[in-house]
């Protein structure tokens, strides 16, 4: 099974400061066939199922607004909140969909400075 | 709008049965492939039980494996989740999921207890 290794656990931001948010594959998640890396980011807020916030690691869902983006490529990959609102509290995931089983990172937790 | 909403779930004892479902709408139900997702209170997110569009394959966590059986019914537009040999450690919110390789649209859950 591929692990999906989130960093930091938490981090405290200010409002409107960058919150950044890491998470490594313990194998490569690039498909050769088609150049697309199979990883998503989720956003849970509390009492809420997840929500789809990215996914082919950078492609931002619909609806998403565009101070979170998403890169990296093949085991290392980066979620950025470029000014980091009140309502992005929350628990962010990240989940490999390259193979069977899919995996999640183990959440990082957005707080307010 | 996508809608899955769960239903099925509540305490159970250990050694004892549950069936979920997940009623989905709005979408072409039988084009795709659904998980079963499960978060245990204060933890993270573990996948279940997946099945594809026309129910003729199926895969499980081996954490379930043997226990839970994933079905559909195309025609009803509704997933299943027969869960038997209830543990404690399945106590969890268990998600009814959309997949297009990505999890697209989530249900909000099913509270599932299992306790004496």
């Amino acid at each position: 099974d591929i692990v999906m290794t989130q960093s930091p656990d938490s981090l405290a931001v200010s409002l409107g400061e960058r919150a950044t948010i890491n998470c490594k594959s313990s194998q490569s998640v690039l498909s050769s066939s088609n150049n697309k890396n199979f990883l998503a980011w989720y956003q849970q807020k509390p009492g809420q199922p997840p929500k789809l916030l990215i996914y082919w690691a950078s492609t931002r869902e619909s609806g998403v607004p565009d101070r979170f983006s998403g890169s990296g490529s093949g085991t290392d990959f980066t979620l950025t909140i470029s000014s980091l609102q009140a309502e992005d509290v929350a628990v962010y995931y990240c989940q490999h969909y390259y193979s069977s089983p899919v995996t999640f990172g183990g959440g990082t937790k957005v707080e307010i400075k | 709008e996508v809608q899955l909403v769960e239903s099925g779930g509540g305490l159970v004892q250990p050694g004892g049965s549950l069936r979920l479902s997940c009623a989905a709408s709005e979408f072409t139900f039988s084009s795709y492939w659904m998980y079963w997702v499960r978060q245990a209170p204060g933890k993270g997110l573990v996948w279940v039980a997946r099945i594809n569009s026309d129910g003729s394959s199926t895969d499980y966590a081996d954490s379930v494996k043997g226990r839970f059986t994933i079905s559909r019914d195309n025609a009803k537009n509704t997933l299943y989740l027969q869960m038997n040999s209830l543990r404690a450690e399945d106590t969890a919110v268990y998600y009814c999921v959309r997949t297009n390789y990505y999890f697209d649209y989530w249900g909000r859950g099913t509270l599932v207890t299992v306790s004496s």
